[in-house]
């Protein structure tokens, strides 16, 4: 089984920095790699898929990179909204399977 | 616009079982496969299972398999998650998720708590 580690487990950022985001695969898994943002009391919402491509509406602000076991979630410029627990998950073609991250709370500084 | 909406809130004892409903709309149903994911009270977010709406072929998360069971209902654009012998550790909001092919996890259900307790 794979297992994806998120780090740091909580980020302080003050608003208009960046934060930058590390997600690690215990073994490849190419680029079958998803970023989600969720807040309190709401669904995850889908960011990022294919490791760097965001997902429909989502902000230039957000971009992702890595590929193989390396993954980085990088919020350009925070804005308030955007203060949340992000999730790694990662995609298995075969047999058909997700794993997520533990977690990455973003917290204002 | 595409929507799945969730069944709601359940209180159950130890050992009974539960059956969550999502009823999508807004898409084609039987193009996309239908994941479920659980999190516990301010815990993060475990996959669950997936099952395809065309096919009705379903994978479940190891720990799960023998108490989870995914079925569909093309006539009504539902899908339906079963977990049996619950436990005080299965109390968690369950949500349905549609799954794109390569994409992952794009639109969410609302999300429905279930409280095991005795």
């Amino acid at each position: 089984e794979i297992v994806m580690t998120q780090s740091p487990a909580t980020l302080s950022v003050s608003p208009g920095e960046r934060a930058t985001l590390s997600c690690r695969a215990s073994q490849s898994v190419s680029s079958n790699l998803a970023w989600y943002q969720q807040k309190p009391g709401q669904a995850p919402r889908l960011l990022i898929y294919g490791a760097s491509t965001r997902a429909t509406g989502i902000p230039a602000r957000f971009s992702g990179s890595g590929s193989g076991t390396e993954f980085t979630l990088t919020i350009s410029s925070l804005q308030s909204e955007d203060f949340a627990v992000y999730y790694c998950q990662q995609y298995n073609n075969w047999p058909l399977t997700w794993t997520f991250g533990q977690g990455t709370k973003v917290e204002i500084k | 616009q595409v929507q799945l909406v969730q069944s709601g809130a359940e209180v159950k004892k130890p050992g009974a079982s539960v059956k969550v409903s999502c009823k999508a709309s807004g898409y084609t149903f039987t193009i996309y496969g239908i994941s479920w994911v659980r999190q516990a009270p301010g815990q993060g977010l475990e996959w669950m299972g997936w099952i395809s709406a065309y096919n009705g072929k379903t994978n479940y998360a190891q720990k799960l398999q023998g108490r989870v069971t995914m079925t569909t209902d093309t006539s009504t654009s539902t899908a339906y998650m079963e977990l049996r012998s619950l436990r005080s550790d299965d109390t968690a909001v369950y949500y349905c998720a549609r799954e794109k092919s390569e994409v992952g996890f794009d639109y969410w259900g609302q999300g429905t708590l279930v409280t095991v307790s005795s």
